[in-house]
């Protein structure tokens, strides 16, 4: 099936650090949502994002809705080693069904204490 | 339950069996999805019900899955000759009213096709 490309497709970074991850696609979407899952859990959402240019912040997280509607972002700032997890992008296709979330291979987050 | 809950949490059966994977959504949730995570992959969407019908069932990868959610609550995937290829987590999503709502989604439940 269609999926994003997420990237990069791992980090390991120092605790403090900034980190930065993307999704982009060669198609539009309505909606733009990042996820966190940790082991033997389903994901969880940390930000949704529903119009072209939306930047919206839950915490030490930040993502945008990318103005073309083919991309986004997420950014943590100061990274703690609970931030450890697989972080998915996730989007509605315009013109697709509504309950039918499209989701990128995630990225790999870990943390050295 | 305060979550979606799924059973069982692991399964374990042999190539050519029949499985039944269960989702208990949330209390009132009428909106309820079915995704199959890999190995390395983001979830992938199956299926998804508004009350007791099937919205979108173009997920399905072939006429070995099927699922049901007879009373518009509990939904149970069937996977009919299973294949090795089969084994991945099984996710179970729902929602409260539209499918603009968030999706909370359960635990999974492993399935490991010998």
């Amino acid at each position: 099936g269609q999926q994003l490309n997420q990237s990069p497709q791992s980090m390991f970074i120092q605790e403090g650090e900034d980190v930065s991850m993307n999704c982009t696609s060669s198609s539009i979407f309505n909606t733009w949502l990042w996820y966190k899952q940790d082991p033997g859990e389903g994901p969880v959402l940390l930000i949704a994002l529903y119009k072209a240019g939306e930047l919206t912040s839950n915490g030490r997280l930040t993502a945008q809705f990318g103005i073309t509607r083919k991309d986004s972002f997420l950014n943590i700032s100061a990274s703690i080693p609970s931030d450890v997890g697989i972080y998915f992008c996730a989007g509605q296709l315009q013109g697709g069904s509504q309950g039918n979330l499209i989701f990128g291979k995630g990225t790999k987050l870990s943390v050295k204490p | 339950g305060a979550g979606v809950s799924q059973t069982p949490s692991n399964k374990v059966t042999e190539k050519g069996k029949y499985v039944e994977l269960r989702c208990d959504p949330i209390s009132g949730h009428t909106a309820l999805y079915w995704y199959r995570q890999s190995l390395g992959q983001g979830p992938e969407f199956l299926i998804y019900f508004q009350g007791t019908g099937a919205a979108d069932d173009s997920g399905l990868p072939n006429d070995r899955f099927f699922a049901v959610r007879p009373e518009g609550s509990v939904s149970t995937l069937k996977i009919q000759r299973t294949e090795r290829g089969d084994s991945a987590v099984y996710l179970c999503a729902s929602s409260s009213a539209g499918v603009t709502d968030t999706q909370y989604f359960g635990p999974g439940t492993r399935l490991t096709v010998l």
